[in-house]
């Protein structure tokens, strides 16, 4: 399996300011690799594909890079709607897989 | 709209069986392969299974193969999972999610379900 392993895990940070989160995949997936936000109590949601296509409907803040191993999720002035856990996905390769999530806490 | 929803989830006991439905509105199913992604009370995301638009290929974790069946009815617009010898492990969320991109590799997961919860407890 791939092991994807998302830092930090938790991010404290103030509206305004530029997040980035990183995402390291144990192998090669080329850019098959999907980001998600999820609230608490709700269903995550897409935000980028295919390592840097933002889905329609996201904001332009968010913005996502990367290939191979090293990937980052990029949200470039923080919103108050933006507090929340975001995974990665690995689709290289089944089983498919997911970071372990990184929390964004309002500092 | 893109609507999924899911069915089916409550307390069962280890060793038994459940099923989970997914109602499937706002697309032509037929079209699209379809997941179950799982989620652990305060944990992160787990991928179950996947079947293909037209049922012939399935694909499962190995934590619920040969416990756990995906399966679709067209007729009905409904995805299923049967899960049976259930664990206390296997208590989670349970989303369907569809598939999205133009081939299995490569695809993510859109929309997602609100979720069942499946608590497996004596």
């Amino acid at each position: 399996d791939i092991q994807m392993t998302q830092s930090p895990s938790s991010v404290s940070a103030s509206v305004g300011d530029r997040v980035t989160i990183t995402c390291r995949a144990g192998q090669d997936i080329s850019s098959w690799l999907a980001w998600y936000q999820q609230k608490p109590g709700k269903a995550p949601k897409v935000l980028i594909s295919a390592a840097s296509s933002l889905q329609s409907g996201v904001p332009s803040r968010f913005s996502g890079s990367g290939s191979g191993t090293d990937f980052t999720l990029t949200i470039s002035s923080l919103q108050p709607e933006d507090f929340a856990t975001y995974y990665c996905q690995q689709a290289n390769s089944f089983p498919w897989t997911f970071g372990q999530g990184t929390k964004v806490e309002i500092k | 709209q893109v609507q999924l929803v899911e069915s089916g989830g409550g307390v069962v006991q280890p060793g038994r069986s459940l099923r989970l439905s997914c109602a499937a509105s706002g697309f032509i199913f037929s079209d699209y392969a379809m997941h179950w992604v799982r989620q652990a009370p305060g944990k992160g995301l787990e991928w179950v299974a996947l079947i293909s638009y037209d049922g012939s290929d399935k694909y499962y974790a190995d934590s619920v193969k040969g416990r756990f069946t995906i399966s679709r009815d067209k007729s009905k617009n409904t995805l299923n999972l049967q899960m049976n010898s259930l664990r206390a492990e296997d208590t989670a969320v349970y989303y369907c999610a569809r598939h999205r991109g133009q081939q299995l590799v490569g695809g993510w997961f859109d929309p997602w379900g609100q979720g069942t919860l499946v608590t497996v407890s004596s």
